[in-house]
């Protein structure tokens, strides 16, 4: 069964135009991270969330937010696609801050901007 | 911060044969190294994982070293097949200070 759900797996939006992407897990981990993927490129660190406490990275554009309103449920907001944001936005979890033996991926949502 | 280096970025082995994929790591700190399968599509699955007081971990077909003098670690794959064809990501971790730095990736191929 799968343990991290991302909604939708294929995302079409239209440049500018605000979109949100949806992860959810059933392993009660304390913490949800989002990463955004380039074609053949490694998984790149948004942000993650420890529990409610929101933990941004320095080089995230303000164009991305995120929310998480409990312990299941984190959100990828993106306020103005741009056509580079086209990418695959992986969600992951784990038990606790950097303890990563214990992750697990979704399988992803490709979004499109056209 | 961290940096990860993964070689070779393509990999085309005929079915039977052994694939080695290499990594090397900046921050002697990192103490968790783990490999992904990412297949077309989905999203990265942990296959093997090894951490710093550990020098090699086998789970059949598959295997990895870790040389922490060298800062460098391997995916071994033994009698591929061809459902093992996908893109492979090595990471580091330095645990509770930081993030998972990957590798930027091994497409490997296996030919029947």
């Amino acid at each position: 069964d799968a343990m991290v759900i991302q909604n939708p797996r294929y995302q079409v939006t239209q440049f500018g135009k605000p979109v949100t992407l949806s992860c959810s897990q059933t392993l009660n981990h304390n913490v949800m991270y989002w990463y955004q993927q380039k074609s053949s490129q490694a998984p790149k660190l948004l942000f993650h969330y420890y529990d409610k406490d929101f933990n941004n990275e320095a080089d995230t554009p303000d164009n991305f937010q995120s929310r998480r309103p409990n312990t299941s449920f984190c959100f990828l907001d993106i306020r103005s696609p741009g056509l580079g944001d086209a990418a695959m936005y992986l969600c992951a979890t784990s038990r606790d801050v950097g303890d990563f033996t214990e992750a697990f991926f979704g399988q992803g949502t490709r979004l499109t901007v056209v | 911060g961290e940096n990860v280096e993964q070689h070779p970025s393509t990999l085309s082995v005929q079915e039977g044969d052994s694939a080695v994929i290499k990594c090397t790591y900046s921050d002697s700190a990192s103490n968790y190294f783990p490999w992904y399968k990412q297949e077309l599509g989905k999203g990265p699955q942990l296959i093997i994982d090894i951490r710093s007081n550990v020098g090699e971990k086998k789970d059949q077909r598959i295997a990895v070293t870790l040389n922490k003098t060298a800062k460098h670690f391997s995916l071994h794959i033994t009698e591929t097949q061809p459902e093992d064809s996908a893109v492979y990501f090595c990471a580091a971790s330095k645990g509770s200070q930081g993030n998972l730095i990957f590798g930027k990736g091994t497409k490997l191929s296996v030919k029947p």
